[in-house]
């Protein structure tokens, strides 16, 4: 079945540094791929997507590009802040239906 | 726009009572809405997929007679947890996937139960 799996965390960092967190996946098919991020007591806000291979979602300073070829959606981001301190969780949506997989989360801490 | 809420946000109840969540899109319609589980410090599992009118369709191992869904209008799912236990506490979402755009899903902010 279809499975993602991102980077255990927690990944701690200081305030301006690099922030990578990998993401692989396993699907049939040609799935629609997301990055959302959960900040403590919250729910799931959508940070990017991409829907096709070669895609580059994007959004405050984030980017992860769709690779078909290595089937990953690793997310990145060149300076984080200490407000970007939360859990960020990969997930792929194989259909038209809408049924996510997730990824097990990995919490990100950002010192300042 | 493509705002969902939950009611209540955070709720205790004592076990062996139901509580009920609901979940509603606010300026939009949603054909389907869905409901999660999440557990502390992990991913979340999808429990059930509502859609308008019908029944719900519960993923596998998951009790429907113990979680009650209704998705009885275009903007209103209820999710009941009836005789609760303290297994049940858990962070509950529900997403909505609107009518007309087809594809896309949004969130609600999460209901925290506690059994206590």
């Amino acid at each position: 079945g279809d499975s993602v799996t991102q980077m255990e965390g927690p990944v701690t960092l200081s305030e301006e540094a690099f922030l990578t967190i990998n993401c692989t996946y396993t699907a049939t098919g040609y799935p629609s791929l997301f990055w959302y991020v959960q900040y403590p007591g919250e729910g799931l806000q959508l940070l990017l997507k991409a829907t096709k291979a070669d895609d580059k979602g994007s959004n405050k300073g984030f980017e992860a590009t769709y690779r078909k070829e290595t089937t990953s959606f690793h997310l990145e981001k060149g300076s984080v802040q200490v407000s970007d301190s939360a859990v960020y969780f990969c997930a792929l949506r194989a259909d038209s239906w809408g049924k996510f997989q997730f990824g097990a989360g990995t919490q990100v801490v950002v010192t300042p | 726009g493509a705002v969902v809420s939950q009611h209540p946000s955070r709720v205790i109840c004592k076990s062996g009572t139901s509580v009920k969540i609901e979940c509603r899109s606010l300026d939009f319609q949603a054909t389907t809405m869905f409901w999660y589980r999440q557990f502390p410090k992990q991913s979340l599992m999808l429990m059930a997929t509502s859609n308008e009118g019908s029944k719900a369709t519960y993923e596998q191992g998951v009790e429907k007679d113990k979680f009650l869904i209704n998705h009885a209008s275009l903007t209103l799912s209820t999710l009941t947890v009836t005789s609760a236990h303290p297994e049940d506490s858990s962070f509950y979402i529900c997403s909505a996937r609107p009518l007309v755009e087809g594809y896309e899903q949004y969130f609600g902010p999460g209901t925290r139960l506690t059994v206590t």
